[in-house]
């Protein structure tokens, strides 16, 4: 069935530094690969989101790429802050035959000041 | 800024009992879903529905679940006889366009099943 893979699991930078964090997905099908911010005790929201006919994506200190013959797809967050720390979650969404998103395990990401 | 709001905030409820979950999508949005979480795992789809029937379901949503749209503001999450691994957090979701548009998610209702 449909899966994404999301790593690392667990991500530590240094205020400032920058934070990568790679999914991939098997679904050919797939055409949308929204990223979610989770903070603890709250629904996933939404930060950035790329379509299957665009390769990259910005939007300030947030950028995602895809490369859709590999099925990687990546999220970049540049001069990280303390406030960034949270579990980021990937997601691959498809239309074939219905709406259906399935998400990466998530990547916890700690900011340390 | 309009938000999908999900009602109760927390549900504990006895094994074998039925549980309804609530959900008020955004006013102009179409699309609804729900996700469930257990507890630090990943979010897992579950269902979407458009224009008033079942788009798409999971492995996971088996004929103890159901959805219902009874008006025109609520979207409900029912599950008929309740077991322990239901124990988890469920987002409600709802979108104005398909699936390849944002999908903004309630604040989760906590169901405990003792």
């Amino acid at each position: 069935g449909e899966n994404v893979e999301q790593h690392p699991s667990t991500l530590s930078v240094q205020e400032g530094d920058s934070a990568v964090i790679k999914c991939t997905y098997s679904d050919s099908a797939s055409n949308y690969f929204p990223w979610y911010k989770q903070e603890l005790g709250k629904g996933p929201q939404l930060i950035i989101d790329i379509r299957s006919n665009v390769g990259e994506k910005k939007d300030q200190r947030i950028a995602v790429t895809l490369n859709k013959t590999a099925k990687h797809f990546s999220l970049h967050i540049t001069e990280t802050q303390p406030e960034d720390s949270a579990v980021y979650f990937c997601a691959a969404g498809s239309v074939t035959g219905g709406f259906k998103t399935i998400f990466g395990a998530g990547t916890r990401l700690f900011v340390k000041a | 800024e309009p938000e999908v709001t999900q009602t109760p905030s927390h549900q504990v409820t006895q094994m074998g009992q039925e549980v309804i979950l609530r959900c008020v999508p955004i006013s102009n949005h179409l699309y609804f879903y729900w996700y469930r979480q257990i507890l630090g795992q990943k979010v897992e789809f579950l269902v979407s529905f458009y224009n008033n029937e079942i788009s798409e379901k999971s492995e996971i949503f088996d004929d103890q679940f159901s959805v219902e749209r009874p008006d025109g503001s609520n979207f409900t999450l029912k599950i008929r006889s309740t077991k322990l691994e239901d124990s988890a957090m469920y987002f409600c979701a709802s979108s104005a366009g398909g699936m390849n548009t944002e999908a903004f998610f309630g604040q989760g209702t906590r169901l405990t099943v003792v």
